[in-house]
């Protein structure tokens, strides 16, 4: 089984700041890595993955995060948020069955 | 269609009550999950369906929970006898790869 821990519930952060927002989790099998962005009254949107390859992940809308298997980890981060990035994000990891367990949230709301 | 619709998007019910929950997932994709975020317990997973093999229906949480999916493509989630802890949006997500999975933006059930 695996599990998800989100360090910060909630990340205030000014407009063209940089952001960083912290997963790790645990597993004892390979995992696939996930982030999501969830924008109020919306579903879940994904901004990346990892599975396999590059540890270094590009997503949508300026996002990146950088795998570390030593440490467990899976951090996002956005040198210069924008308004429009305040959402809550959730950080997900699956191993071979499909299934998703997701860590609790960390909301963003960035102020001008 | 364009996206993964869910309905209705908001369902209130009287404790006791059954309700049924409806997923259209795009059209083609072979997988679909039921997923609930509630306060407490955030994002659970709840059900697996991939093309005609039986569904993985270890998340859901009890046997008043059934879902079905018919003909490969539409799903519907039922909730028997609705109880208060039962409030929550349930998330319906479909993908043609592994890990590709497209979010609706949910079903908000309240039971009063």
């Amino acid at each position: 089984a695996q599990s998800v821990t989100q360090l910060d519930s909630q990340v205030p952060v000014f407009e063209e700041a940089p952001v960083e927002l912290r997963c790790n989790y645990s597993s004892s099998v390979s995992v696939y890595l996930f982030w999501y962005v969830q924008y109020p009254n919306q579903g879940l949107q994904l901004l990346l993955k990892y599975l396999s390859g590059s540890t270094l992940v590009k997503g949508i809308n300026g996002f990146e995060a950088e795998f570390n298997k030593s440490q467990t980890s899976f951090h996002l981060r956005k040198p210069s948020v924008h308004i429009s990035d305040t959402a809550e994000y959730f950080c997900a990891v699956s191993s071979n069955d499909y299934k998703l367990s997701f860590g609790a949230g960390t909301t963003v709301t960035v102020r001008a | 269609g364009a996206g993964v619709s869910q309905s209705p998007s908001n369902k209130v019910t009287e404790k006791g009550k059954d309700v049924e929950l409806r997923c259209d997932p795009i059209s083609g994709h072979t997988a679909l999950y039921w997923y609930r975020q509630s306060l407490g317990q955030g994002l659970e997973f709840l059900i697996y369906f991939q093309g005609n093999s039986a569904p993985d229906k270890s998340g859901l949480p009890s046997d008043r929970f059934s879902a079905e999916r018919t003909g490969g493509s539409v799903s519907t989630l039922t909730i028997q006898r609705t109880q208060q802890e039962d409030s929550a949006v349930y998330l319906c997500a479909s993908s043609l790869t592994p890990y590709g999975y497209t979010f609706g933006s949910g079903t908000r059930l309240t039971v009063v």
